[in-house]
Order: structure tokens, then sequence, then C-alpha cells
């Protein structure tokens, strides 16, 4: 049973538009969650992550939102550019015999258009 | 600065044959991870290391054995592989700190034909 959940596959955004990236877990022992983004032939990269108390994290053009009720995460990402175009993984860090993992997304390939 | 290096880049083996991916860190990261990424199934974990010495199991463990003899190195080997091994391997690594945002290697591409 996937525990991360990243329903859209892809996603087309215009330059200078926000891009929105969601994420849905459902295993509320979840402390953390991370977004990686990746970009072909390359290892994904860190991006931004949110602690499970709080509800926003921001990091420039990035905000990544928590609602934890809902066990849903977003990424927003305004304002969009092509070097934006990317495959986005959500992650989300559980704790195993006192160490953390990460549980990782399918992911969602972010086109952006000039 | 390095980080993590991965070798081979890509590699194409005859299935049965015996494979071992290599990992390396400079970072002196406690923790050491090995995913593997399919089309469609995101990330998926193989298994893992949070100090040298020790191994554990992650969600696809089967066909697949690691070893951490010391802290840079985390080597992955598949004994007879086969060709739904067929995948894009990641090694990552950590400090086991803060939030314990995990770096990636560039991967290595591996068809078992």
């Amino acid at each position: 049973d996937q525990q991360v959940k990243q329903n859209s596959p892809s996603l087309s955004v215009q330059e200078g538009r926000i891009s929105i990236l969601n994420c849905d877990y459902t295993n509320s022992m979840f402390d953390y969650f991370l977004w990686y983004k990746k970009y072909p032939a390359e290892g994904p990269t860190f991006l931004i992550s949110i602690s499970s108390i709080k509800d926003k994290n921001e990091d420039g053009r990035f905000t990544v939102f928590l609602n934890k009720s809902a066990k849903h995460l977003s990424l927003h990402i305004v304002p969009s550019q092509p070097g934006d175009s990317a495959v986005y993984f959500c992650a989300a860090r559980g704790k195993n015999s006192g160490y953390s993992t990460l549980t990782f997304g399918k992911g969602t390939m972010l086109l952006v258009s000039p | 600065i390095a980080g993590i290096t991965q070798a081979p880049t890509s590699q194409i083996l005859a299935a049965g044959r015996r494979m071992t991916l290599r990992c390396t860190q400079d970072m002196r990261h406690n923790a050491m991870y090995w995913y593997r990424q399919d089309l469609g199934l995101g990330l998926r974990l193989i298994h893992y290391s949070n100090t040298a010495g020790t191994t554990g199991k992650g969600e696809v463990p089967d066909g697949y054995s690691v070893s951490r003899a010391n802290t840079d190195d985390f080597p992955l080997t598949l004994a007879s592989a086969v060709p739904s091994q067929t995948s894009v391997y990641f090694c990552a690594s950590s400090d086991g700190q803060g939030v314990n945002e995990q770096f990636f290697g560039p991967g290595t591409r591996l068809t078992v034909l």
C-alpha cells in the first residue's frame, strides 16, 4: 500500500505562472516531509522540507504547505521558470528502529513552457 | 567537492551474472541508502545502513545484498541478476542530523538481458 501518493504524473505550466504540485500521505507518524527535484540523467536533489508541526515553509520561489488533518501537502513554485522543468518527488520521513528513512512518491513531471 | 560517486555509470549485464554497484561518499555521513527508480514507481528503498557495520532491509531487498565495512563505501551486489532488476540505481547518504535530508549520487543505469 502506497504511503506517499503523487496522483498527478505530469503538470504543464506557462512561464511566470504558479506551479502547484500535490502529495498525499497515509501514515500519521511521518514527522518531516521533503521535496526533491530530479533532472534527467542526474540524481535527485533536495529542494525544501517542512516539519509536521508546521503548516508552511518558504524558500525563495518555493513554498510548501502542509495540511495535517487532510494528510496533504503541496509545493508552490512562483513564478515558474523553464529551468524548473523536472520531476518532483515528495518524500516523507519516518522512524525505523530509532533511525529515519524516507518514503517517496512516484513523482510528478513538471514542464514549464516559455 | 565530489559528494557521492557511483560506478559504473551504466552497465549491460547477462542474466545470471553477478554484479556489484559501487558507491562512495566523502561527506563522512553516517547513513547510506540504495534506491531503484523505475518508470511509474518512483524511488524504492532497497537497503540502508545507519552506521558502518550495520545494514537493514528496505522496501524491495530481494535479490540484493549490501555491506558497510567503513563509513565511505556502500556497495550493492546482485548475486544472480534477473531482467526485472533492470533499473536506475541511486545511492544516497545523510548525516542523521536535523531534517536528515539525503544526498544522492548520479545513478547507475543497469540493463539485465
